[in-house]
């Protein structure tokens, strides 16, 4: 069976600091990642995502994520955010590809001024 | 080009009652899957449907039905519902065979309470 794990269930960070979500996951196949986010209100909508070839990924909005096979995680990182990046984050595993994810509890990025 | 919609968007409900919750998927997908997001929790996946067909389903007890119409829209039935049962509802829609490249596709969900 798969797991994910967030490792912190809020992240208050001030506008224009780094940030790290942390996302370790438990699965005894070949896995596929991703990082959803959800705004107030709304649906999820796909950040970035891992299949296959280099290990870091990168969405269009300046986040990245790596994956690190040794340590099963999937964290994600950038350089320096935006009051617009509020938002709840979500990692999440698949052995199909895109199809039957199984998420993290979520992680609460709070962006302070 | 609409995405996902779902219907309603909010709804109250008692304990005991039965509901019907619908999703319309994205224009050219043809597979919808159901999630329920507890509050506070990640989403678990509930079932999918492809070809009129439940084919996979999470753990989730028999109360949790589908439906899916020959226009790929969708529909979860919850019956003898549950205090816990109250949650956000997310439909996804995507393409058969599963394709890589192509993400699920979300809708904003139906905020279901029981009382």
């Amino acid at each position: 069976a798969q797991s994910v794990t967030q490792l912190d269930s809020q992240v208050p960070v001030f506008e224009e600091a780094p940030v790290e979500l942390r996302c370790n996951y438990s699965s005894s196949v070949s896995v596929y990642l991703f990082w959803y986010v959800q705004y107030p209100n709304q649906g999820l909508q796909l950040l970035l995502k891992y299949l296959s070839g280099s290990t870091l990924v990168k969405s269009i909005n300046g986040f990245e994520a790596e994956f690190n096979k040794s340590q099963t995680s999937f964290h994600l990182r950038k350089p320096s955010v935006h009051i617009s990046d509020t938002a709840e984050y979500f990692c999440a595993v698949s052995d199909q590809g895109a199809q039957k994810l199984v998420f993290g509890q979520g992680t609460r990025l709070t962006i302070n001024p | 080009d609409a995405g996902v919609t779902q219907s309603p968007t909010h709804l109250i409900k008692t304990r005991g009652q039965q509901v019907t919750l619908r999703c319309s998927p994205k224009s050219g997908h043809d597979t919808v899957s159901w999630y329920q997001q507890a509050l506070g929790q990640g989403p678990q996946f509930i079932f999918q449907y492809y070809e009129e067909e439940e084919r996979q389903r999470g753990n989730f007890p028999d109360r949790f039905s589908g439906h899916q119409f020959p226009n790929y829209s969708s529909e979860l039935n919850v019956n003898a519902l549950l205090l816990g049962d109250s949650a956000l509802y997310l439909c996804a829609s995507s393409v058969f065979p599963p394709d890589l490249n192509s993400p699920l596709h979300f809708g904003n969900g139906t905020r279901l309470t029981v009382t």
